[in-house]
């Protein structure tokens, strides 16, 4: 099976730089997504890496490294608005599988 | 405007019956998905389908079933034997463009035991 590893929550202040990890196990790895999720709110789609290397769209960033199975999601210039659940989700696996990790909550804070 | 839509926002569910959720699809997706997510957890695949008429189980598809009868459609029906249902279900379809995949969530439904 498929199973993904991430912090459950993470706190910093406005302005600072955060760095959200996900570690993965999965067969057959086609590529690892980010998605954002308000409280109550759907969730939305953030960055997608298939490849090693950064992927930069605005103020967020994702890595990966598929030797290590390992990614992480950058945000800068933390925001207020940027308090919110990230959840990374790999694809793959036996049936290629979209399996979501359980979910970073990141507080930012004045 | 191109969207998912779920229907209803908040369901009840009595003992032993049987309850539908509707989603619904005007992107012109071929793949579908189900997921349940319960407070504070991530989310859990419950069905998908990547071409009508064919979906798969997930990870959690005991006392759920599903159809695909129509490419905009994707109910879901959760079974009296699906003992614990009470959570947020979310359906979602996805497309792949220039290699980057991409999935789309409806706003989800609240589904709770009487």
């Amino acid at each position: 099976g498929q199973s993904l590893e991430q912090p459950s929550e993470v706190t910093a202040v406005e302005g600072a730089i955060v760095q959200i990890n996900c570690t993965y196990q999965t067969s057959g790895f086609y590529g690892l997504s980010w998605y954002q999720q308000h409280d109550g709110g759907a969730p939305t789609f953030l960055s997608y890496n298939a490849l090693d290397g950064l992927e930069e769209t605005g103020r967020f960033s994702s890595f990966l490294s598929r030797s290590d199975s390992y990614g992480y999601l950058l945000l800068q210039e933390l925001q207020m608005k940027d308090s919110a659940s990230y959840f990374c989700a790999v694809r793959g696996g036996g049936g290629n599988k979209l399996t979501f990790g359980t979910g970073t909550q990141l507080k930012v804070e004045l | 405007d191109g969207g998912i839509t779920q229907s209803p926002k908040y369901l009840f569910r009595k003992e032993g019956q049987n309850v539908t959720l509707s989603c619904e699809q005007n992107l012109n997706h071929d793949a579908m998905y189900w997921y349940r997510q319960d407070p504070g957890q991530g989310l859990r695949l419950i069905y998908y389908s990547q071409i009508v008429n064919d979906f798969q189980k997930g990870d959690i598809a005991e006392g759920y079933s599903v159809s695909r009868e129509k490419k905009e459609s994707f109910p879901l029906t959760v079974t009296s034997a699906q003992k614990n249902p009470t959570a947020f279900y979310l359906c979602a379809s996805s497309m792949t463009s220039a290699g980057i995949e991409k999935l789309f969530f409806g706003s989800g439904t609240q589904l709770s035991v009487l």
